[in-house]
C-alpha cells in the first residue's frame, strides 16, 4: 500500500502566493523525492532531500525534512501560473530500491 | 539530464487483444526499470520492478500472467498487457534508476492505454 500520504489534496492559491504541501510516511527511508505532474504528462523530478539533511533549496523550491516526524513539507515560492500541476513526495524505503509514492496534491494557480 | 521515453504514447485496442510498451533509456545504461500504473487523479502504483537479464519482481496483487516484463537488455524494457479488458484501462509510466546516484529514477512521458 502507498505509505505517503499528502495534504492537502488539492491548494487553489492566486499567482504571487506561496504554496505549502506536506507529506507524511511511516517507515524509514533513504530520501525523500519531490515530483510534478502535469494533466496527463509523465514526472518530473524536483528536488531530492537524504534523510540525514533537514533542508534543501532550488530556485523557488524549499524543502524540509523532519525525520523524527515521518514528515516533509514542499514550499513553492511567488508562485506562477505555471505552476499548476499536481505534486507527488515519493520516499525510497531503506532496504528496498523502489519508490513510494503519496496520493499527491493538485496545485491550482490563478492568475 | 537523463532521457527516458516510452513507445507508444498513447495506444487503443479492442478488448481480448494484447499490448506491448517499450521503455528505453536513451543515454545511460539503466540496471533497474521500474512500472508503475496511474489512474486518473490518483497516485502511481509500483507494479513490478526488473533488472536487466532476470525476473521482475512484482509487487502484491499484480498478476505476472496479464502484465509480461521483459528487460532484454541496459537500455529496454517492455510491458506486455495480455488479453486487455477495459479495467486495464489506465496511464502505464515507466522509470529507470542506472544504479548511481542514490538509486534515481528517471521516468518516461508515460503511455496511456484505452481497452474498449
Amino acid at each position: 500500500s502507498q505509505q505517503g500520504e499528502e495534504d492537502p489534496q488539492a491548494l487553489s492559491i492566486q499567482e504571487g502566493e506561496n504554496a505549502t504541501m506536506n507529506c507524511s510516511y511511516k517507515t524509514s527511508i533513504n530520501n525523500l523525492q519531490w515530483y510534478r505532474q502535469n494533466s496527463g504528462r509523465g514526472l518530473v523530478h524536483l528536488i531530492l532531500i537524504r534523510s540525514n539533511e533537514r533542508e534543501k533549496h532550488s530556485g523557488r523550491l524549499r524543502v524540509t525534512l523532519d525525520t523524527s516526524k515521518k514528515s516533509s513539507s514542499l514550499l513553492i515560492t511567488a508562485s506562477r501560473a505555471a505552476d499548476t500541476a499536481s505534486y507527488f513526495c515519493a520516499t525510497e524505503i531503506q532496504g528496498a530500491q523502489k519508490l513510494v509514492f503519496g496520493q499527491g496534491t493538485r496545485l491550482t494557480i490563478n492568475p | 539530464g537523463a532521457v527516458v521515453s516510452q513507445h507508444p504514447s498513447r495506444v487503443i485496442c479492442k478488448s481480448g487483444t494484447s499490448v506491448k510498451i517499450e521503455c528505453r533509456s536513451l543515454d545511460f545504461q539503466a540496471t533497474t526499470m521500474f512500472w508503475y500504473r496511474q489512474f486518473p487523479k490518483k497516485s502511481l502504483m509500483l507494479m513490478a520492478t526488473s533488472n536487466e537479464g532476470s525476473k521482475a519482481t512484482y509487487e502484491q496483487g499484480v498478476e505476472k500472467d496479464k502484465f509480461l516484463i521483459n528487460h532484454a537488455s541496459l537500455t529496454l524494457s517492455t510491458l506486455t498487457v495480455t488479453s486487455a479488458h477495459p479495467e486495464d484501462s489506465s496511464f502505464y509510466i515507466c522509470s529507470a534508476s542506472s544504479g548511481l546516484s542514490y538509486n534515481e529514477q528517471f521516468f518516461g512521458p508515460g503511455t496511456r492505454l484505452t481497452v474498449l
